[in-house]
């Protein structure tokens, strides 16, 4: 079984600084990796997703996410961000072998302040 | 747009009644999938469906059901409300059923309880 902890139920941020969402997860077999993004009042959205291959990967409005097999983690970053980037992240995973169930983590809602 | 269509958009019902969620995934997507996403508990996985058959299974209660009907549209059925069952309701869609696949969201059913 898989799980997914996102570290931060909240995180604000000063408009042009950068940022990173953290998110971690448990797995006993190769995983999926997913952040998706929920704007107000939106369903979610992908931002990026890494399957295999290079561990850096990039993504939509900027962002990019590092895989990190020893630690575990998947987090996500964008060197400056903007008013507009507020809104819900949620990390996301899922097995690569066997299921199909995707698991997503608890959402950390990032503030971009003026 | 995430090309994902759900209805009604708000639905508001009093406990113990039933209601019926629709959801029409993206043209050629097979599988369509049922998340719950409420403050206390985040999004929740509820149920999968592929092709019309049932393919994975969450957290969905015994007073909820689902089917996809041969047009590939889904329907999420709640009996027996529970003020509890108050949430947010959205329906995700991908091509195929496997678990590496990019899942679109709907924008969403809120189901208000009183």
């Amino acid at each position: 079984a898989q799980s997914v902890t996102q570290l931060d139920s909240q995180v604000p941020v000063f408009e042009e600084a950068p940022v990173e969402l953290r998110c971690n997860y448990s797995s006993s077999v190769s995983v999926y990796l997913f952040w998706y993004v929920q704007y107000p009042n939106q369903g979610l959205q992908l931002l990026l997703k890494y399957l295999s291959g290079s561990t850096l990967v990039k993504g939509i409005n900027g962002f990019e996410a590092e895989f990190n097999k020893s630690q575990t983690s998947f987090h996500l970053r964008k060197p400056s961000v903007h008013i507009s980037d507020t809104a819900e992240y949620f990390c996301a995973v899922s097995g690569s072998t066997g299921g199909f169930k995707t698991i997503f983590g608890a959402g950390t809602r990032l503030f971009v302040k003026a | 747009d995430s090309g994902v269509t759900q209805t009604p958009k708000h639905l508001i019902t009093a406990t113990g009644q039933r209601v019926t969620l629709r959801c029409s995934p993206r043209s050629g997507d097979l599988s369509v999938y049922w998340y719950q996403q409420s403050l206390d508990q985040g999004l929740q996985f509820l149920i999968q469906y592929y092709n019309g058959e049932e393919r994975a299974k969450g957290n969905i209660l015994e007073r909820f059901s689902a089917q996809q009907f041969p047009d590939l549209h889904s329907e999420l059925n709640l009996s027996s409300l529970e003020l509890g069952d108050s949430a947010l309701y959205f329906c995700a869609s991908s091509s195929t059923s496997g678990s590496s696949y990019e899942q679109y969201f709907g924008p969403g059913t809120r189901l208000t309880v009183t």
